[in-house]
């Protein structure tokens, strides 16, 4: 069966770090999605890619990057980890029209 | 700008109907989605709507007014596997989704 999947699912760092949380789905997806989930904030769209070699910027994407070289992987990189950037960050990936996006298992991540 | 508001939390008894609603303030509607997020958990799709009307999927029914801005999600026959979070997201043009903040169901027996 198809799938999406997060890497790793818990993280913890240190201030001024770099982090790569992965992200792999087996949907043969072109459209790939990164947020992040805090409370009182629901979903935000961090990053987003329509296919190899594309990438965008979402609502928040200050302090991270993408890189989409297949279809499959869209890492996303924090460049330099603030504390602000503790939270819960879901990948997701759709096929588009009227299709779902479909999230994978979330990675929490602690900067401390 | 855009604008997604929904309830932050509501309860409801076992066995009854709950209906969660959604407004919204948004440049560029494809569609809104539904999806329900246990604690924890990822979110899984519930419902779509892109035209105005009724969507029925057994337990659960959404309903959309394009010109009102306006969404319900509609929950029947409640059980306490229903205690979640139900997050609407209105889809713009280019396929992005824009999240409400969630609203928090507690079932209680």
């Amino acid at each position: 069966d198809a799938e999406i999947t997060q890497s790793p699912r818990h993280k913890i760092t240190e201030t001024g770090r770099q982090v790569t949380l992965a992200c792999h789905q087996t949907w043969n997806h072109n459209n790939m999605f990164w947020y992040r989930q805090d409370l009182g904030h629901g979903l935000r769209l961090i990053h987003y890619s329509y296919g190899v070699q594309d990438t965008n910027k979402g609502e928040v994407s200050d302090g991270y990057s993408v890189s989409r070289s297949n279809t499959e992987d869209l890492p996303l990189t924090l460049e330099s980890a603030a504390s602000s950037q503790t939270s819960v960050y879901f990948c997701a990936s759709s096929g588009g029209g009227e299709e779902t996006q479909y999230f994978g298992p979330g990675t929490r991540l602690l900067v401390l | 700008g855009q604008n997604i508001d929904q309830p932050t939390e509501m309860t409801a008894t076992e066995g009854a109907i709950v209906q969660i609603n959604c407004t919204y303030q948004t440049s560029g509607f494809n569609g809104l989605f539904w999806y329900q997020q246990h604690a924890g958990e990822a979110p899984t799709f519930l419902s779509y709507n892109v035209l105005d009307g009724l969507e029925e999927k057994g337990r659960f029914s959404s309903f959309l007014s394009r010109s009102k801005g306006y969404s319900y999600l509609l929950l029947k026959e409640l059980q306490m596997k229903d205690s979640a979070s139900y997050l609407c997201a209105v889809r713009k043009n280019t396929d992005k989704l824009i999240f409400g903040t969630g609203t928090r169901l507690q079932v209680f027996p």
